[in-house]
């Protein structure tokens, strides 16, 4: 499986400013997701970042509020806008593996807005 | 839509009991079936999956069993430990088009010694 990292690890943000998490992989992969779970709740899914064009994004969210950028096939960013309190949750990049059907997740950035 | 339905939790049980957590879904086609664990403070991390009908995930003694004519794909174990306590979701992917899972409500397990 392959090795995910995420940075920052947690953040504690005031209303009103943006964040960017980076999500690194150790290896090339195809398709790279963007997860949401808020406190004490299942996982939603925020987009799906395309490698050289604009992430698919799930009703619900839009470009403006999670815009995401995906370099290459190793690197993804997911930046978080004009954050308010209901923004506060855990944001996991995952990977899907060389087979094609399993995904494997990073470890989660926390986030708590003020 | 894809859908995946979970036991509400929290499910309680003390140190060796039997584990079952069910979990059924609604999908089109041929969805593979995978249970994730979340440990407190952690991530998510595979625990077993199954892509085709009648196969047996397992790990950690761990199993689950995809049964397409119930739509199931419960978990069990047959002694738990309290490490094993935990949140577990159960999920699917669609076997062709959209390739993003689909997430169940998750389970919370909690083993008393």
């Amino acid at each position: 499986s392959a090795v995910i990292s995420q940075k920052p690890s947690r953040d504690i943000c005031q209303r009103g400013t943006s964040l960017t998490i980076q999500c690194q992989v150790d290896s090339q992969v195809t398709m790279m997701f963007w997860y949401r779970q808020q406190p004490g709740q299942s996982l939603t899914l925020i987009a799906t970042a395309n490698q050289g064009s604009e992430a698919t994004y799930e009703s619900g969210f839009v470009i403006d509020k999670f815009p995401i950028s995906r370099p290459n096939l190793t690197f993804s960013t997911l930046t978080v806008s004009n954050m308010s309190p209901e923004d506060s949750s855990i944001y996991l990049c995952s990977v899907e593996g060389l087979a094609g059907e399993t995904q494997y997740f990073g470890p989660g950035t926390r986030l708590l807005v003020l | 839509g894809n859908s995946v339905t979970q036991m509400e939790g929290p499910v309680t049980l003390s140190e060796e009991a039997f584990l079952t957590i069910n979990c059924t879904y609604t999908a089109t086609g041929y969805p593979s079936l995978f249970w994730y664990v979340q440990y407190p403070g952690e991530g998510l991390q595979l625990l077993l999956k199954a892509t085709k009908a009648d196969d047996k995930g397992s790990n950690k003694g761990f199993e689950a069993t995809y049964r397409k004519e119930t739509t199931s794909f419960h978990l069990e174990k047959g002694s738990v430990q309290v490490s094993d306590s935990a949140v577990y979701f159960c999920a699917l992917t669609q076997d062709t088009g959209r390739r993003a899972l689909t997430f169940g409500s998750g389970t919370r397990l909690q083993v008393q010694p």
